[in-house]
């Protein structure tokens, strides 16, 4: 059974361009979440997708947006790209809104130049 | 923003000895759960407790939870060198968002 898998593992985009970054639940989940996590900081929260809708939010710009497929695998995308954005860009997937004890990737390492 | 602040930030020990790593939130929460991470990659789930409960053992983990403390802490015992990692605390209220915190680091030397 493979667990949440996504791609790709490293990207480097020029600053003002778009990335998409992909993500399948681990087998069973319905609930995408997708997090950011700066150097030497915890994950923070980007938005979760339930039943091929944005659920919840955390604080980011509308440049953040994504999508959940009717097989329940979801994309990242960010547009107009800062130097700022360089991160590990977390998913990890769940049963059910509520999202406890998660199952994460192991992340899409993204550099901005 | 971060409600949950790790305690200490890094930590180094030697193997077999225990590891206590402590986590404080600011608002009330439905659960809080403890995570590890190893090298900057995916993070690994280890173990939720929730409001109405006070401890929860796994294996050679130990957490407790004080709510009138906004408190928590993670014990793990006899410590290998494989435990060495980053473990972060997570709460979650009623929006069910969680917010992480900063991580403890931690160091175990064979």
């Amino acid at each position: 059974d493979a667990g949440v898998t996504q791609s790709p593992t490293h990207l480097i985009k020029t600053r003002g361009q778009q990335v998409t970054l992909r993500c399948s639940p681990k087998s069973g989940h319905d609930t995408v979440s997708w997090y950011q996590q700066a150097l030497g900081q915890g994950p923070q929260f980007i938005f979760q997708y339930y039943e091929e809708e944005e659920r919840q939010r955390g604080n980011f710009p509308d440049r953040f947006s994504g999508h959940q497929f009717p097989n329940y695998s979801s994309e990242l995308n960010v547009n107009a790209l800062l130097l700022g954005d360089s991160a590990l860009y977390l998913c990890a997937s769940s049963l059910g809104q509520a999202g406890e004890k998660a199952f994460f990737g192991q992340g899409t390492r993204l550099t901005v130049v | 923003s971060q409600q949950g602040e790790e305690d200490p930030q890094a930590l180094s020990i030697q193997e077999g000895e225990n590891a206590t790593m402590n986590c404080s939130y600011k608002t009330s929460i439905n659960n809080l759960q403890w995570y590890r991470q190893n090298s900057g990659r995916g993070l690994v789930h280890l173990i939720l407790i929730r409001s109405n409960e006070r401890e929860k053992h796994s294996g050679r983990l130990r957490v407790t939870l004080d709510t009138s403390k906004k408190s928590s802490s993670l014990l793990i015992t006899a410590s290998r060198a494989a435990d060495t990692a980053s473990y972060f605390c997570a709460t979650q209220g009623g929006s069910y968002i969680p917010t992480f915190g900063r991580g403890t680091s931690l160091i175990v030397h064979p």
